[in-house]
């Protein structure tokens, strides 16, 4: 079975400062990850995705992931950081079955702090 | 376009209640979902639809109920709510089957008392 895990439940940074958000999860086969972010009082949408190919992958935002096989992580970084950033940040992960189970980890919320 | 569309959305109930969550998406996409929120829990998928007429049990089935009724239509059924049931729903769509990218509807807050 799958599983995400996101070691920090909230994580607070100062404007311009820089982040990590962790992720890791377990499967045993090949999986597509992802990052969403959930903005106050509205849904999630795709900050950015790791199909294949590079293992460093950019996203919206000035946000980038880097995939890490033998770690079995996908940590989220930014290296200076709004306070419209402000928001929750999910890991997920998908097998690529024949329907697009996903399965979310807990969620991140990162405050920045003026 | 506008993407995934949810009604109500925000909804008090009393325990025993019913009531119905609709959905809907005009990006033509062949898979539907329906999840709930609960702080620190993540999101929990409750029902999915991979396609125009199948629905599937996700996680937590329980106490709800789904129809897709055609392509764009997704809805959820609360027969009896209980107060367990109050969280943010959200529907989300997807086009591209096994790859996971899924985009979101803006959320449903139901309270049940």
């Amino acid at each position: 079975a799958q599983s995400v895990t996101q070691l920090d439940s909230q994580v607070p940074v100062f404007e311009e400062a820089p982040v990590e958000l962790r992720c890791n999860y377990s499967s045993s086969v090949s999986v597509y990850l992802f990052w969403y972010v959930q903005y106050p009082n509205q849904g999630l949408q795709l900050l950015l995705k790791y199909l294949s190919g590079s293992t460093l992958v950019k996203g919206i935002n000035g946000f980038e992931a880097e995939f890490n096989k033998s770690q079995t992580s996908f940590h989220l970084r930014k290296p200076s950081v709004h306070i419209s950033d402000t928001a929750e940040y999910f890991c997920a992960v998908s097998r690529g079955t024949s329907y697009d189970k996903v399965i979310f980890g807990p969620g991140t919320s990162l405050s920045v702090i003026p | 376009n506008a993407g995934v569309t949810q009604t109500p959305k925000f909804q008090v109930l009393k325990t025993g209640q019913s009531m119905t969550l609709q959905c809907a998406q005009d990006m033509n996409h062949n898979s539907m979902y329906w999840y709930r929120q609960d702080p620190g829990m993540g999101l929990r998928l409750i029902y999915y639809s991979a396609s125009e007429g199948t629905t599937d049990k996700g996680e937590v089935p329980n106490g709800y109920n789904v129809s897709r009724l055609n392509k764009r239509e997704f809805s959820l059924r609360l027969e009896s709510a209980a107060p367990s049931q109050t969280s943010v729903y959200f529907c989300a769509s997807s086009g591209r089957q096994g790859l996971g990218e899924q985009y979101f509807g803006p959320g449903t807050r139901l309270t049940v008392t």
